[in-house]
This record gives structure tokens, C-alpha cells and sequence, in this order.
């Protein structure tokens, strides 16, 4: 089967850095996103990643490598607006997307 | 600014009636999606349709039906609400097979 595994809680302090993981087994890939979604509202997206490396955009970079089947959302000087579930997706081979159940990020002062 | 568009925003609906949640975008894409998300949970793919006159089953699609007569219009249909249908419909879009999904502001259902 295809699974997407995510951390289901994590909590951080504002300022701080934090690195949410994100491991996949699926068939075959296509490519990864990243989305961030506040209580009570649709997901929006944050990033993509379909070659390894690291993928950089303001306070936030993605991670990918493919061989591991893993990736990583960094998030750096963390802000109250942050606290947010961040959930990770993968394309398959068949272009269907996978999500994981998300990772609730709690940020305190 | 939404480019994709849900109605109603919210709905309170008796058991057993039929209901249709509306779906719009105006980015002329041809990927468009209906997702079920239960508060803190995963999103669960219903139906999802690539383009005019395409339609596919995804988990959660037994209880209910879409059409896809326009490019911009997907709307879903309940036959029967039951409660176990209560919770947040997502409905999204894509131009392409691996762009990031544009999501509307859902629609939230409790079927009392």
C-alpha cells in the first residue's frame, strides 16, 4: 500500500527553528508538496519539490530526497501566525496524490 | 483573492435530504477535485474530474455523484444526507497533473 508518514504534534518556540519530516513509500513519484493549513480553513500550498535538494522560499525551505523516500519542511524564525497543521503530499506514478495526515505545529511565546 | 469559489459556506441539513454543493473557478483549469476532511484529520479524495464530460470515483465516492459539464462548474450531490456525512468538503483545481492544488474556503455540513 501508500503511506505517507507525518509527526502528528509538534510544538516550538517563537523565534525558533523547526523541522517538520515527512517519509513516504509509495509507487513510483512525481513529486512532493507542501501545504499549510490553519484551523478551520483549506490548505494552501507552500512548496514542491521533484529533484533532491534543498528548496528555499523566505522563512520557509523544503527538503527532498527521493532515494530515502524522505523530506522535510524548515520553517526559521518562527511567528504566532505559524502555529498551523503542515501536511505533506505525493505525486505517484499514476499522478495521484497522496496525502499525509499533517503535522499539527504548535507555537508558544 | 479566491479564484475558486464554494457555496454555501456552511449548511445544516435534516436527514435523508438531497443536496448539491457548488463548485466554481474562474483559472479555465482542468483538473478539479472534491476532498472530505474531518476536523485534525487527512483529506480523503471523493471524486475528482480532467477536464468537460470527465468524471472519477476516488475512497469516499459511493454516497455520492458529480458532473463536469463546464470547464469552470464541478458540482457534488448528496442523494441521502446521512449524519456520518457531517463534515468539511474541500473542492480544488489544477491546471496540470503535478501543480500545487488551488482549494476553495470548503463548504462545512452537519446533517442532523
Amino acid at each position: 500500500g501508500q503511506n505517507i508518514d507525518q509527526p502528528t504534534e509538534m510544538t516550538a518556540t517563537e523565534g525558533a527553528i523547526v523541522q517538520i519530516n515527512c517519509t513516504y513509500q509509495t509507487s513510483g513519484f512525481n513529486g512532493l508538496f507542501w501545504y499549510q493549513q490553519h484551523a478551520g480553513e483549506a490548505p494552501t500550498f507552500l512548496s514542491y519539490n521533484v529533484l533532491d535538494g534543498l528548496e528555499e522560499k523566505g522563512r520557509f525551505s523544503s527538503f527532498l530526497s527521493r532515494s530515502k523516500g524522505y523530506s522535510y519542511l524548515l520553517l526559521k524564525e518562527l511567528q504566532m501566525k505559524d502555529s498551523a497543521s503542515y501536511l505533506c503530499a505525493v505525486i505517484d506514478s499514476n499522478y495521484q496524490l497522496i496525502w499525509g495526515a499533517g503535522t499539527k505545529l504548535i507555537i508558544k511565546p | 483573492e479566491a479564484d475558486i469559489y464554494q457555496t454555501p459556506r456552511y449548511l445544516v441539513i435534516g436527514t435523508g435530504k438531497k443536496i448539491t454543493l457548488e463548485c466554481s473557478q474562474t483559472m479555465g483549469h482542468d483538473k478539479m477535485y472534491w476532498y472530505q476532511q474531518d476536523p485534525g484529520m487527512e483529506l480523503h479524495l471523493i471524486h475528482y474530474s480532467y477536464g468537460v464530460n470527465s468524471t472519477e470515483k476516488g475512497d469516499l465516492s459511493s454516497e455520492s455523484t458529480v458532473s463536469r459539464i463546464r470547464t469552470e462548474h464541478f458540482p457534488l450531490t448528496l442523494e441521502s444526507a446521512r449524519p456520518s456525512h457531517t463534515s468539511q468538503y474541500l473542492c480544488a483545481s489544477s491546471p496540470t497533473e503535478n501543480s500545487p492544488l488551488h482549494f476553495g474556503n470548503g463548504t462545512r455540513l452537519t446533517v442532523t
